[in-house]
């Protein structure tokens, strides 16, 4: 059974731009969340999508936004970047929304902000 | 509002002792779901185990166990008998029933070093 995909594996953005990051769930997996992982602040809950909705949502500026698919594959953005948001973002997985069942989660995107 | 806490930055031992990370956490709700996770250097989250408010039983689980006190407010996490695969970055984390969702708050982590 295929894991959690998560794509580009590495990106190098300027100050401003804007960048998409795309997740691929477990098959079968109806809700997928992401995370921003960094050394200062360390793993912090961005958002979740459950059947194209969104679930929760961590304390992120607007310019961080997401939005889920009917086949449960999200996309997250974040627009206008700054520096600090130079980080690894992880999508995690799981069967339901909650609470209970395991995240899994992919091998994260790491975004570099030059 | 939630919080879990892993006073254990780094954890450095030789091969075949045993490891006991540390987790205590703050939640007002009275059903959540606590977690380990281990993060190798490539950097994926692998889940380890899961336990219920309602379950204060103690587990073993190969190598692994865990001892979830509910009077203290702790989630330890034991691995015995380490190996140098072990290397990794442990986290924590809570997730509350009664929250929208999976969110899940995870510790800082603890560096674990098994060396041979």
């Amino acid at each position: 059974k295929a894991g959690v995909t998560q794509t580009p594996r590495y990106l190098i953005k300027t100050r401003g731009q804007q960048v998409t990051l795309s997740c691929s769930p477990i098959s079968g997996h109806r809700s997928v969340s992401w995370y921003q992982q960094t050394p200062g602040q360390g793993l912090q809950f961005l958002f979740e999508y459950f059947s194209e909705t969104q679930r929760n949502k961590g304390n992120f500026p607007g310019r961080f936004s997401g939005r889920q698919f009917s086949n449960s594959r999200s996309e997250m953005n974040v627009s206008t970047l700054e520096l600090g948001d130079s980080a690894l973002y992880l999508c995690a997985s799981s069967l339901g929304s909650g609470g209970y069942q395991p995240q899994h989660f992919g091998d994260g995107t790491r975004l570099a902000i030059l | 509002a939630q919080k879990v806490t892993q006073a254990q930055t780094e954890i450095s031992v030789v091969e075949k002792e045993d490891v006991t990370l540390d987790c205590v956490y703050e939640t007002r709700d009275t059903t959540y779901y606590l977690f380990w996770y281990k993060q190798p250097p490539s950097g994926e989250l692998v889940f380890l185990i899961r336990r219920n408010s309602f379950d204060e039983q103690n587990e073993i689980s190969g190598r692994y166990s865990w001892n979830f006190q509910k009077s203290t407010s702790s989630f330890n996490f034991t691995i015995t008998a380490s190996q140098v695969v072990d290397s990794a970055v442990y986290f924590c984390a809570l997730s509350e029933a009664g929250a929208a969702g999976n969110k899940l708050t995870f510790g800082g982590g603890t560096r674990v070093l098994v060396k041979p």
